[in-house]
Formats: structure tokens, C-alpha cells, sequence
């Protein structure tokens, strides 16, 4: 099946560092990606939708200044936390899907631990 | 009221018991997900299925699209089937490009 992978499966970083997390698709092209997060015992929210080659589009609630996503190419998106702060600290999931936008197949990558201190 | 609903939230189960997680949802959905999440938090795709029953090894995944309602089984449990399992659905209207709504999830543990 396709595989998402994510870079890197966990960091630890400074209360106002930024910190970068990789999502790559590695046997597909992706046209959409998708950044969820997860709060302890709590279901997966979706934080923004992702199209190669546009700008991403957040959900309500999700500031894009803090959370830049970066969709450069079919089989990369980044999301960055910037000025990180221990409320961000999170498990980040992205998914990738690869074909047209009438399709809900996704492949979610194993997962980003973030813990801000 | 959540728009995806699992029951049960928590389930023990001895190896080899018969187990069934439910999910029901309150919108018009094109696809149902069923996911399993590891303790390490990775998840997995087990199934996407937007009518009848797809079976993959143990598990079944069965959807009644009139009665809004899922099931997965999961026949002859084991030990490494403890997993948080997760309904998701894709909406028929609404949303943003097929993202998903999530259910809280249903944590399983079997024990040997």
C-alpha cells in the first residue's frame, strides 16, 4: 500500500524555537495533504488542507502565522511550529491522498510527538 | 452531540473472544474509515468502505449507510490487536476536500 512518512518521529524544543516537521509520500504523488493533531485521549482535529503549488487552507481556530504549511512539491509537505510554546505541544499526523479531490482514501503517516518546554 | 459516535470507549476482551466496535454517525457521508492506532500513536488504515462489508485476515468491517451505522469485528482476537480503533467519515457535503470527522475512539485491550 502507499506509505506516508514523517521526519521526525519525535523532538523536544525550547519554549519559543520553531520547529519544522516533514511529511512525505513515498511511493505516490500527493496532491492533497492533510496536518491533524491530537491532544492526549482526544480524537485526531484537522488543523489544514494542503494542495501542492497553493496556499494551505486552516481550519477555524488554527492561527496560520503559528502553523506554516509548505506544499513545494508531490511528495513533501512541512509543517512548521513557530514560536512553539508548551500548549502547542501535540501529537502532529499528516495524511496524503493522491487522487482527485472526490476520493476520501487517505495514508496517514506514523506520527510527529512535539513537547514544547 | 459529536458527529461520529463510537461505542463502546473502552473494551477488555479475552484472546480469542469475538469483538464488535460500533460507530454511528449523524451526517451524510460519501466514505467510512476504520483506523487503528498503536500506543507509539502511528496510525494504519484498516478499512474504507462506503456500502456492504470488506473483510481483510480477522477483521470485518460491515456499514448500513440508511441507519447511519458501522461495525468492526475483529474474529479470534489477540493480544496485538490492542489498539485504539477510530471510525472516521468522509462528508457527502460540507467539509473541505474530503477531510475527515473523527470519532473519540475505541481503546481495545486483549489480554492473553
Amino acid at each position: 500500500g502507499a506509505v506516508v512518512s514523517q521526519h521526525p518521529s519525535w523532538v523536544i524544543c525550547k519554549s519559543g524555537t520553531s520547529v519544522k516537521i516533514e511529511c512525505r509520500s513515498l511511493d505516490f504523488q500527493a496532491t492533497t495533504m492533510f496536518w491533524y493533531r491530537q491532544f492526549p485521549k482526544q480524537s485526531l482535529m484537522l488543523m489544514a488542507t494542503s494542495n501542492e503549488g497553493s496556499k494551505a487552507t486552516y481550519e477555524q481556530g488554527v492561527e496560520k502565522d503559528k502553523f506554516l504549511i509548505n506544499h513545494a512539491s508531490l511528495t513533501l509537505s512541512t509543517l512548521t511550529v513557530t514560536s512553539a510554546h508548551p500548549e502547542d505541544s501535540s501529537f502532529y499526523i499528516c495524511s496524503a491522498r493522491d487522487t482527485p479531490a472526490s476520493s476520501y482514501e487517505q495514508y496517514f503517516g506514523p506520527g510527529t510527538r512535539l513537547t514544547v518546554t | 452531540k459529536n458527529e461520529v459516535e463510537q461505542s463502546p470507549q473502552n473494551l477488555t476482551a479475552q484472546e480469542g473472544e469475538f469483538i464488535t466496535i460500533n460507530c454511528s454517525y449523524s451526517v451524510g457521508i460519501s466514505a467510512l474509515h476504520w483506523l487503528q492506532q498503536h500506543p507509539g500513536g502511528g496510525i494504519v488504515s484498516l478499512f474504507m468502505l462506503s456500502s456492504g462489508k470488506k473483510k481483510h485476515g480477522r477483521l470485518i468491517a460491515t456499514i448500513n449507510i440508511q441507519e447511519k451505522h458501522s461495525s468492526l469485528h475483529i474474529t479470534a482476537s489477540h493480544p496485538r490487536d490492542s489498539a485504539v480503533y477510530i471510525c472516521a467519515v468522509g462528508m457527502r457535503y460540507g467539509g473541505s476536500q474530503g477531510n475527515l470527522i473523527f470519532g473519540k475512539g475505541t481503546k481495545l485491550s486483549v489480554k492473553p
